[in-house]
């Protein structure tokens, strides 16, 4: 199936540490994007790519939290340095530009302790 | 301010029963509209979408979603619901082929 890769599924973290959380699109999709998904607050974007440029990112997580698109078929988003606040589950979607279809991927569940 | 708000985090119904899940959002102008389903543990599913045209958009599985103008809402519909349909219902918007916008989800859970 060719969907949306995402690596690793789970993730423990000490607080403090640096984590890479990897992403593989859809084949052909421009648009990428980093969700975080938590109960409470629901889906939040993190960060948003077309054709690998950076289009947006959520504001409130540019300090510690970096996402690049080095080539269209691969994208990262690196937590630098976690804090136990930053546990939660991180989706990678994509889809084609001027699609509303979005494929996701089935996350990667991180704990910080 | 573009947000999307889905005023009903949890609804409870027996199967068989109709069930609408409701989802509002702010904002005018070119507006693309979505719904997604999340089955616990998975990651999320497109359903189903409405741009232009009829303001009833079928989905999968019997879903079904209405656009209204007027109310600036993007219900869903199922006329008969199943225990699989058990899931967190997240409606989403899109203005002008950028960003999309998710609400916070609707849990809703079938009693068999």
């Amino acid at each position: 199936d060719a969907g949306v890769t995402q690596t690793p599924r789970h993730e423990v973290a000490e607080k403090g540490q640096t984590i890479i959380l990897k992403c593989e699109p859809v084949s052909g999709h421009n648009d990428l994007f980093w969700y975080r998904q938590t109960k409470i607050q629901g889906l939040e974007l993190l960060s948003y790519f077309r054709s690998k440029s950076l289009m947006e990112d959520g504001g409130a997580f540019k300090d510690r939290f970096k996402a690049e698109m080095l080539n269209s078929s691969f994208s990262t988003l690196k937590i630098q340095p976690t804090e136990p606040k930053d546990s939660a589950v991180y989706l990678c979607a994509s889809s084609l530009e001027g699609s509303t279809e979005v494929f996701f991927g089935k996350g990667t569940r991180l704990t910080v302790v | 301010t573009q947000t999307v708000s889905q005023s009903d985090a949890h609804v409870t119904v027996f199967e068989g029963d109709s069930v609408e899940l409701r989802c509002n959002y702010s904002y005018g102008g070119s507006i693309y509209l979505s719904w997604y389903i999340q089955h616990h543990g998975r990651g999320l599913q497109f359903l189903l979408k409405y741009y232009s045209g009829n303001p009833v958009v079928q989905g999968v599985n019997g879903f079904e979603a209405e656009f209204s103008k007027s109310d600036s809402s993007f219900h869903l519909r199922k006329a008969s619901v199943h225990w699989s349909d058990s899931a967190v219902y997240f409606c989403a918007a899109s203005w002008g082929y950028q960003n999309f916008y998710f609400g916070k989800g609707t849990s809703l859970t079938v009693i068999p």
